[in-house]
């Protein structure tokens, strides 16, 4: 069965372009995340969504953020316009129930704004 | 709040060595925890969880055991190897406000030396 998939693996652009990441949940998981990790702040939680609903967006960094779940296999991450400091690894998870359940982690996907 | 705190690293070690990574948490209900790993250019997975109070979770050679009365959940593995370097993250779900929380820890990176 396949994992989390994202795309692209890795994305340089220039500060200002617009900035879409996607990400295909592990079919039949009702849970998924958005993660950004930098050696700086570590692992930060970005936005949530269950059953396609977002349910906290309370670590979206501000307006520029935006997060879809257009329906249950897809889900972006758009970013404009971006700006140097938010380079970093995003990485998408996905969870079959939450409380003592598992998180299944893409590989990320690497954004460099120049 | 809910958080996790980890001990920093790097933590480096020779092969066989004894390797005890410290986690505590805070937490407002009865959350679950979890050792989550990272190598090189992966996206996390897990390594081993427990759901309650005195639960020891298992995994290859690795150990932790979830203590509510000191709100630690330490990661021991007896004897470590070269494969074993990665950065290790602790966790913790918990139920606040209706809402789930999914923390990470800052994550603790292990070299191991030949």
């Amino acid at each position: 069965d396949a994992g989390v998939i994202q795309s692209p693996r890795h994305e340089v652009t220039e500060m200002g372009q617009e900035v879409t990441l996607r990400c295909k949940p592990i079919s039949g998981h009702d849970y998924l995340f958005w993660y950004r990790q930098t050696m700086m702040r570590g692992l930060e939680l970005l936005i949530y969504f269950n059953n396609n609903v977002p349910i906290d967006d309370s670590g979206m960094p501000e307006d520029r953020f935006s997060a879809k779940m257009p329906n249950a296999s897809f889900s972006t991450l758009k970013i404009q316009p971006s700006e140097p400091r938010d380079s970093a690894v995003y990485f998408c998870a996905s969870s079959q129930g939450l409380w003592a359940g598992e998180l299944f982690f893409g590989e990320g996907s690497r954004l460099t704004v120049l | 709040g809910n958080s996790v705190t980890q001990m920093e690293g790097p933590v480096t070690l020779s092969e066989e060595a004894f390797l005890t990574i410290n986690c505590t948490y805070t937490a407002t209900g009865y959350p679950s925890l979890f050792w989550y790993v990272q190598y090189p250019g992966e996206g996390l997975q897990l390594l081993l969880k427990a759901t309650k109070a005195d639960d020891k979770g298992s995994n290859k050679g690795f150990e932790a055991t979830y203590r509510k009365e000191t709100t630690s959940f330490h990661l021991e593995k007896g004897s470590v190897q070269v494969s074993d370097s990665a950065v290790y993250f602790c966790a913790l779900s918990d139920r606040t406000s209706g809402t789930y929380k999914y923390i990470f820890g800052t994550g603790t990176r292990l070299k191991v030396l030949a």
